[in-house]
């Protein structure tokens, strides 16, 4: 049974460009949520995604969107890259009404 | 707003030696409660969790956690640390969203454990 998976795992990019982050949640998982993890920090809720549609949202900036399809994987984009945006964005995955989030093992971005 | 404390940021222990961690989340709703491990180099993974119930909760590995709703605390202990426990540990809280059936995490900063042989 796979779990989550993440692609790519490293990725360096310069400022002002856009980024786009996948992944693929552990089989059987309907509901996809994203997390910013910078340096020395917890992890930081970014939104989750349920039946195609962004159901919650944290505190980000619209630069940071989100895509579900419909076999349930998902994509982050980040327009407009940051030094400050640079951190491992993790993708979890869970079934709708079930609070227990299986993590991927993350994407490691650097802008520079 | 919510928040999650983990007052430890840094620990250092002898093998053998008994853990505890401690973890305080301000909110005032229904809350469930989840201690992860991140391992040297792996992703985030498990520990344990808090729904109702019993607020003594076992998981894997050897570790209990206790919720003290007065407290609004949800500590982690061990009572013989190994090496191999060394990583990163985080304390997470589930604060439910304004769409049934939807919720985030809120995690607290981390506390990371070095354990010496």
């Amino acid at each position: 049974d796979a779990g989550v998976t993440q692609s790519p795992t490293h990725l360096i990019k310069t400022r002002g460009q856009q980024v786009t982050l996948r992944c693929s949640p552990k089989s059987g998982h309907d509901t996809v949520s994203w997390y910013q993890q910078a340096l020395g920090q917890g992890p930081q809720f970014i939104f989750q995604y349920y039946e195609e549609e962004e159901r919650q949202r944290g505190n980000f900036p619209d630069r940071f969107s989100g895509h579900q399809f419909p076999n349930y994987s998902s994509e982050l984009n980040v327009n407009a890259l940051l030094l400050g945006d640079s951190a491992l964005y993790l993708c979890a995955s869970s079934l709708i009404y079930d609070y227990e989030q299986y993590f991927g093992p993350g994407t490691r971005l650097t802008v520079t | 707003a919510q928040s999650v404390s983990q007052h430890n940021h840094h620990v250092i222990l002898s093998e053998a030696a008994s853990l505890e961690l401690g973890c305080n989340y301000s909110y005032g709703g229904t809350v469930n409660l989840f201690w992860y491990v991140q391992y040297p180099g792996q992703h985030l993974q498990l520990l344990l969790k808090y729904f109702s119930g019993d607020p003594l909760v076992k998981g894997i590995k050897g570790f209990e956690a206790e919720f003290i709703k007065s407290k609004f605390s949800f500590n982690l202990r061990k009572p013989s640390v190994q090496w191999s426990d060394t990583a990163e540990y985080f304390c997470a809280v589930t604060v439910l969203g304004s769409t049934s059936g939807t919720y985030k995490y809120i995690f607290g900063t981390g506390t990371r454990l070095k354990v010496l042989a």
